[in-house]
C-alpha cells in the first residue's frame, strides 16, 4: 500500500548550519505534501505545503523541494536554531482523503 | 481567537471505564480528524468526518468511538474495548488541504 516514510529517524545539526530532513513516498498518485514541526508533548504544527506541479517552494528560512521522478521531498532549514530542535513529520494528502504521515525524524540542535 | 481546542490536557481512565475527548474548532473547516500518538511514533488514524453526521473508521478504530453532530465539534470516546488506551490523542481540522491540530490530550490509565 501506500506509505510516506522518512530516510533518518535522527539528525544532530550545528546551530548555525542548514538542516536537511528526507522524505520518500511510494504513491505516484499523491498531489499534495505537507512539513509538520511537534515539539514535545504539544500538537504538530504546519510549517510549509507544496503541490505536484511545484518542484520548490520557499517560506521563512525552510524550503520544500519535490522531486516527482523518485517520488521524494525534503525540508530544508536555513541557519539552524536551538528552538527548530523538534520531530518533523512529512505527510501525504489526496484530494479528501486523509493524510498518511511518516513516523518523523527528530532534530537536536548542538549549540 | 481562532484555532482547534482539546480538553481535558490530562485524563485518566480507570479499569473498565469510558472516557470521553473533546474537541472543538472555530475554523469553519468540515473535516475532522482523530489520530492516536504512542512514544516515537507516528499519528495513526482513529476515526474522521468529512460532514456533519457523517464519519468513517480510520485504521485503528476498535474500541473507539465518535460522533459528528455539529461542524464545530468532533469528540471521540475511548470505550472500556480499547485495551490499551495510554497514549497522545491528536484531534485535526481541515478544509480539504493541510490538516490544523489541537494540543493534544494525554490519556493515562490508572
Amino acid at each position: 500500500g501506500e506509505s510516506v516514510g522518512l530516510h533518518l529517524p535522527t539528525l544532530s545539526v550545528q546551530e548555525g548550519d542548514n538542516s536537511i530532513i528526507n522524505c520518500a513516498y511510494s504513491n505516484s498518485a499523491s498531489d499534495y505534501f505537507i512539513w509538520y514541526k511537534q515539539e514535545s508533548g504539544k500538537g504538530p504544527q504546519f510549517i510549509i505545503d507544496i503541490r505536484s506541479n511545484m518542484d520548490k517552494r520557499q517560506g521563512q528560512r525552510v524550503t520544500v523541494l519535490l522531486n516527482k521522478t523518485v517520488k521524494h521531498l525534503s525540508l530544508q532549514i536555513a541557519a539552524t536554531q536551538p528552538g527548530d530542535s523538534a520531530v518533523y513529520f512529512c505527510a501525504d494528502g489526496r484530494g479528501n482523503t486523509p493524510l498518511v504521515f511518516g513516523k518523523g525524524t527528530r532534530l537536536s540542535v548542538i549549540a | 481567537d481562532g484555532g482547534i481546542t482539546q480538553s481535558p490536557k490530562y485524563l485518566f481512565r480507570k479499569e473498565g471505564q469510558n472516557v470521553t475527548l473533546s474537541c472543538e474548532q472555530n475554523l469553519n473547516h468540515d473535516a475532522m480528524y482523530w489520530y492516536r500518538q504512542d512514544p516515537g511514533q507516528g499519528l495513526r488514524l482513529i476515526y474522521y468526518s468529512q460532514i456533519v453526521n457523517d464519519f468513517q473508521k480510520g485504521d485503528i478504530a476498535e474500541g473507539y468511538s465518535v460522533s459528528r453532530e455539529k461542524k464545530e465539534s468532533f469528540p471521540l470516546t475511548v470505550t472500556s474495548a480499547q485495551k490499551n488506551p495510554t497514549a497522545f490523542y491528536l484531534c485535526a481540522s481541515s478544509n480539504n488541504e493541510a490538516q490544523y491540530f489541537g494540543p493534544g490530550t494525554r490519556l493515562l490509565v490508572l
